[in-house]
């Protein structure tokens, strides 16, 4: 079955630091990857994609994500975290059994920089 | 460009209602998809409609409906409130077709929410 799972439900960074946040994802054919950002009582954003290419993305933000295919993950990254970086983060995988966009989510993980 | 608008912001029913929850999708788009938010777990992909036609749905009950209009406005109806359907309801917006295959993982946008609590 296919599946996202972000291991960590808070990650606790200061100001300056490097960031990462983590996503492993199990699917059956080709991963199509993506990362959303949630600020409160607001919807979500599009912060970047891997649909194929280069393992490295770049996103908005400053953000990027590195592919591993052998080791199934898409970590998303920023060489030095905001404040303003703080919210909720989700990453996603296209659901192959459907034959739209629709995307199956983590269940998300909560960035907090600290200045 | 307008984004994704979603109406009302916050809802409150009781069990056994129905609701009726509206968005309008982000100019140029031609597919919506609505989704739900339980508090503290990621989104889950209700169901999916593509120039006005649901191709696409996710482990929900058929009391789940939904419309999507000609100028790619969307509903989201739920019959018969349970209050296991408390949740943030996410519509999103996407553009398929016209740039080969790979137009079906263009990102979607996000509204920001109803909140729909039920009593």
């Amino acid at each position: 079955a296919q599946s996202v799972a972000q291991p960590e439900d808070q990650v606790n960074v200061a100001e300056g630091n490097p960031l990462t946040v983590k996503c492993t994802y199990s699917v059956s054919g080709n991963p199509y990857l993506f990362w959303y950002v949630q600020y409160p009582n607001r919807g979500l954003q599009f912060l970047l994609k891997y649909i194929t290419g280069d393992n490295l993305v770049k996103g908005s933000y400053g953000f990027e994500a590195e592919f591993n295919k052998s080791q199934t993950s898409f970590h998303l990254k920023k060489p030095s975290a905001l404040v303003s970086d703080s919210a909720l983060y989700f990453c996603a995988v296209r659901d192959e059994n459907q034959a739209g966009t629709a995307l199956i989510f983590g269940k998300g993980t909560t960035l907090s920089v600290s200045s | 460009e307008t984004g994704v608008t979603q109406s009302p912001t916050h809802l409150i029913k009781t069990r056994g209602q129905q609701v009726t929850l509206r968005c309008s999708s982000q100019s140029g788009h031609n597919t919506v998809s609505w989704y739900q938010q339980a508090l503290g777990q990621g989104p889950q992909f209700i169901f999916q409609y593509y120039r006005e036609e649901e191709n696409g749905r996710g482990n929900f009950p058929p009391r789940f409906s939904g419309l999507q209009f000609p100028n790619y406005s969307s509903e989201l109806n739920v019959n018969a409130l349970e209050l296991d359907d408390s949740a943030l309801y996410l519509c999103a917006s996407s553009l398929v077709g016209g740039q080969g295959a790979l137009s079906f993982y263009n990102e979607q946008f996000f509204g920001p929410g109803t909140r729909l609590t039920v009593l």
